[in-house]
């Protein structure tokens, strides 16, 4: 079955800090889909970014970059220059077919905190 | 758009009370879900719908119960509410059935059964 597991449940980091979160993933599949999703106090989840299981080039986005290695089967997320905004739970997904439709298996989430 | 919308936001229920949470969608996507988040914990899927007329079980369905009349809509049933469905529940939509496609959530309805 597949698996992902966010071992960090919670960080704290002071503001300006690089914080890295990590995800790893089990799945028989050979193609996949991973997802980070942010969940800010206000509770609602926000899509961060996507990545497929052939696609293990590295991304970055503003303060955000993403490390995909499937040697490892880890799909670890850095926030650079942290900010007090950036406080949220992160969750980490994967996608799985099921039954016709898509399933996303989620991690226990990482909750991080920015303190200033 | 709007995207996905729920309500309620809260609600607190008694033992062996009944309610629907209602979801919308306004981008006419096909694929619908319901997920609910307990404490500390990841989603866990509940029921979806691939189009209309068409629901099936997720991971635990025990206790709910959902319908698909339109596209736009999919209502979450919870009858005989019990103190294990305190949680929170999100409602979420996709284009398609590709694992490629994101879910787009709803901002979530908080619900405590007392």
């Amino acid at each position: 079955a597949q698996k992902v597991t966010q071992a960090q449940t919670e960080i704290s980091v002071v503001e300006k800090e690089d914080v890295t979160l990590d995800c790893v993933y089990e799945t028989r599949d050979t193609t996949y889909y991973l997802f980070w999703y942010k969940q800010p106090p206000s509770g609602e989840l926000v899509f961060l970014i996507r990545r497929n299981s052939f696609d293990e080039q590295n991304e970055i986005s503003g303060r955000y970059s993403w490390n995909f290695q499937k040697s490892t089967s880890s799909f670890n997320f850095t926030i650079t220059a942290s900010q007090v905004v950036d406080s949220a739970v992160y969750f980490c997904a994967l996608s799985e077919a099921f039954q016709g439709a898509q399933k996303l298996v989620f991690g226990q989430g990482t909750r991080l905190t920015i303190n200033p | 758009n709007a995207g996905v919308t729920q309500t309620p936001k809260f609600r607190i229920l008694k033992i062996g009370q009944s309610m629907t949470l209602q979801c919308t969608q306004d981008m006419n996507h096909n694929y619908m879900y319901w997920y609910r988040q307990d404490p500390g914990m990841g989603l866990k899927l509940i029921y979806y719908s691939v189009g209309a007329g068409i629901t099936d079980k997720g991971e635990v369905p025990n206790g709910y119960n959902v319908s698909r009349s339109t596209t736009e809509d999919f209502p979450l049933r919870l009858e005989l509410a019990a103190p294990s469905q305190t949680s929170v529940y999100f409602c979420a939509s996709s284009s398609s059935s590709g694992g490629y496609n994101e879910q787009f959530f709803g901002p979530g309805t908080r619900l405590t059964v007392l």
